[in-house]
């Protein structure tokens, strides 16, 4: 199963943009990038996925590395209920997730 | 309405007891899943059924038994249970079985404690 690697935590002010990056070296031609966020005592909850091309939608955008070893979550405009753990994942057969340790993402007033 | 259900929501139970955890999607879903959270918060696969059939089946003791009755359940049976079964358990659903596009939902979780 590939891997990602994701920075433990990060921090933000409120109305500024974050990126957040993932590292998945191993990737397979195949291999989707989903992310994924889970909010406090709550399931997770999709965000979005790409596989080649940069990816926008009503939430986020995310950026893909031209060699697909890397990839970047950005929300444009933080508020304080996008403090959440943001889990990257590369969705293999059956669809199955494998998550990691995420990003946990502060935001402060 | 609720997109994906579980009951109960919280789950105090002992040590070798037989416990069921249930799970409800009205999405129309043809696939169902179930995660263990570990007090670590790592998330795990467990199971992932696809029209009531079994298809994915990670190494999870033979204690833990998925039963999906309609493609729109799939409640986790739990024996002898044990104190590392001390966990959130989480149901979720998608569209598809083996189209690693498809997007799943989560359920809100069941914490099990087992003292």
């Amino acid at each position: 199963d590939a891997k990602t690697t994701q920075p433990n935590s990060m921090e933000s002010n409120e109305e500024e943009p974050v990126h957040l990056p993932c590292n998945h070296s191993t990737i397979s031609g195949t291999d989707y990038i989903h992310w994924y966020r889970q909010l406090p005592s709550q399931g997770p909850e999709y965000v979005i996925h790409g596989l080649t091309s940069n990816v926008n939608n009503r939430m986020a955008s995310l950026a893909i590395a031209e060699d697909r070893k890397s990839s970047t979550l950005i929300l444009h405009r933080a508020t304080l209920r996008d403090a959440a753990v943001y889990y990257c994942i590369l969705a293999g057969g059956y669809n199955k997730l494998i998550f990691g340790a995420g990003t946990r993402l502060a935001v402060h007033p | 309405d609720t997109a994906v259900s579980q009951t109960p929501k919280y789950l105090v139970t002992q040590m070798g007891n037989d416990k069921s955890i249930k799970c409800e999607q009205n999405l129309g879903h043809d696939t169902m899943y179930w995660y263990k959270q570990d007090s670590k918060k790592f998330l795990k696969i467990m199971f992932s059924y696809n029209n009531k059939e079994l298809i994915i089946n990670e190494t999870v003791p033979n204690r833990f038994s998925p039963k999906s009755p309609d493609k729109a359940h799939l409640n986790l049976h739990i024996n002898s249970l044990e104190l590392g079964d001390s966990a959130v358990y989480f149901c979720a659903s998608s569209q598809e079985t083996g189209a690693s596009t498809d997007t799943q939902y989560f359920g809100p979780g069941t914490r099990l404690t087992v003292l």
